[in-house]
């Protein structure tokens, strides 16, 4: 069964320090691994999607990389409106649905 | 950019009640998932439909039922309600032959009293 885990659950930051956050997934056949953001109350937001070992994605201060095993969120010189939670997902070969990890809660501190 | 549309937003609702969830896909996608996220816990898969048809199936409850129209809107259908049953309930959408990502609305957060 695939299964999704995400480290660490909670890490806190002061503004401007780089850190990341870790995605290993167990998938036989991915089709996707899916990065979102997630406000309290709110609809996860799309970041990035990877499809293949190796592959890697960048916007603004975040970078998503991909290896056979894992995915890194790669997070540079934080701001706090970087708070939130942010999910992993994976998508298996033959089936529609995302498969989803715990998350990793992000709070930065000015 | 036009994104999903889900309503309502909120609902409040008694045990054994029932409830309906509309979901409107961002124009031109054709697939549509729904999602169950309780308190502190990662969204769970529930249904998905393609052109109207289920295409996947995940921990929903028989009292739950969901269709797809063909504006390719989706209503979740949610009977005899129970406490548990309170939980953001999420709808994504993505064009089939595109790429990969679902993208989500902004939930419909069901209370059950």
């Amino acid at each position: 069964e695939d299964q999704v885990t995400q480290s660490p659950e909670a890490l806190r930051l002061q503004e401007g320090e780089s850190s990341s956050l870790n995605c290993s997934y167990t998938v036989s056949g991915l089709r996707g691994l899916f990065w979102y953001r997630q406000d309290p109350g709110k609809g996860p937001e799309f970041l990035f999607t990877l499809y293949s070992a190796g592959e890697e994605k960048e916007k603004e201060r975040l970078k998503a990389t991909l290896t056979k095993k894992e995915s890194f969120l790669h997070i540079t010189a934080p701001k706090p409106e970087d708070s939130a939670t942010y999910l992993c997902a994976v998508r298996q070969t033959g089936f529609q649905k995302l498969v989803f990890g715990t998350g990793t809660r992000l709070l930065v501190s000015p | 950019a036009a994104g999903v549309i889900q309503s309502p937003r909120h609902l409040i609702k008694e045990k054994r009640e029932t409830a309906t969830l509309k979901c409107y896909p961002i124009p031109r996608h054709d697939t549509v998932y729904w999602y169950q996220q309780g308190p502190g816990q990662d969204p769970q898969f529930l249904i998905s439909f393609y052109e109207k048809m289920q295409s996947d199936k995940g921990s929903i409850p028989d009292r739950f039922s969901a269709q797809q129209f063909s504006d390719y809107h989706s209503e979740l259908n949610m009977s005899s309600l129970e406490l548990g049953d309170s939980a953001l309930y999420f709808c994504a959408s993505r064009f089939r032959t595109g790429e990969e990502t679902q993208y989500f609305g902004p939930g419909t957060r069901l209370l059950v009293l």
